[in-house]
């Protein structure tokens, strides 16, 4: 049973460049979560996605943000023309459908630079 | 506005103590608690959930207690050793449709040996 996957684990990108961060969730999961994690403050929510549907997006930043959970593939976060500021750690989560608990597994995370 | 607050931030014991990591939030209408340890550039691991139903979880060496009136969860490991450092978050999900999760800033754990 692979957990939630999420690639790369670090990205280095220049100011003004494109940054693609993906998550698989865990097998049977059809909810996915995206959180980040700034140096020297805690998790933050950004987005909450199932299969082809935002669900709540309260969490991210209005402009050059955006996320997508197609009906195949994985979820993919997108950055566009970063700034040094969006340097941080990019967790993903995913929970099982239905109401259940709502227990979050979470992925390892993708490490972006901004330089 | 959901806030929540860990204390201490950073605590250190020798080996083979038993100790408590707080937890309080501001909002008592939650649907669930959960404890995670996150070692130092790794990602986070779930130790317990509790259900907002629920008094207290065991798993192990942990055991987490949940008082919604009051606002406070505890998270108690008893026996401490040197693998269990690292920091350990607690976080609520609200009562509404949204998933998204409220984290504290962590506990950060040191045990000597």
């Amino acid at each position: 049973n692979a957990g939630v996957m999420q690639n790369p684990r670090h990205l280095v990108r220049r100011r003004g460049q494109e940054a693609r961060l993906r998550c698989s969730p865990m097998k049977g999961h059809s909810h996915v979560y995206w959180y980040r994690q700034l140096p020297e403050e805690g998790l933050k929510f950004m987005v909450y996605l199932q299969k082809e549907n935002i669900i709540d997006e309260s969490g991210m930043p209005k402009e050059r943000f955006s996320a997508e959970f197609p009906k195949e593939g994985p979820s993919i976060l997108r950055i566009q023309q970063v700034v040094r500021g969006d340097s941080a750690a990019y967790f993903c989560a995913s929970s099982p459908p239905g109401k259940g608990t709502y227990e979050q597994y979470f992925g390892p995370g993708t490490r972006l630079t901004v330089t | 506005k959901q806030e929540v607050t860990q204390i201490p931030a950073a605590l250190s014991v020798p080996e083979g103590e038993n100790l408590v990591l707080n937890c309080s939030f501001t909002d008592s209408a939650i649907y669930n608690l959960q404890w995670f340890r996150q070692d130092p550039g790794k990602g986070l691991t779930s130790l317990l959930l509790i259900q907002s139903s629920q008094r207290e979880q065991t798993s192990g060496r942990l055991n987490a207690s949940l008082d919604k009136s009051s606002g406070r969860s505890t998270l108690y490991i008893a026996a401490s050793q040197p693998g269990d450092s690292a920091t350990y978050l607690c976080a609520v999900k609200g009562t509404s449709n949204t998933g998204k999760l409220i984290f504290g800033q962590g506990t950060t754990l040191q045990v000597k040996p």
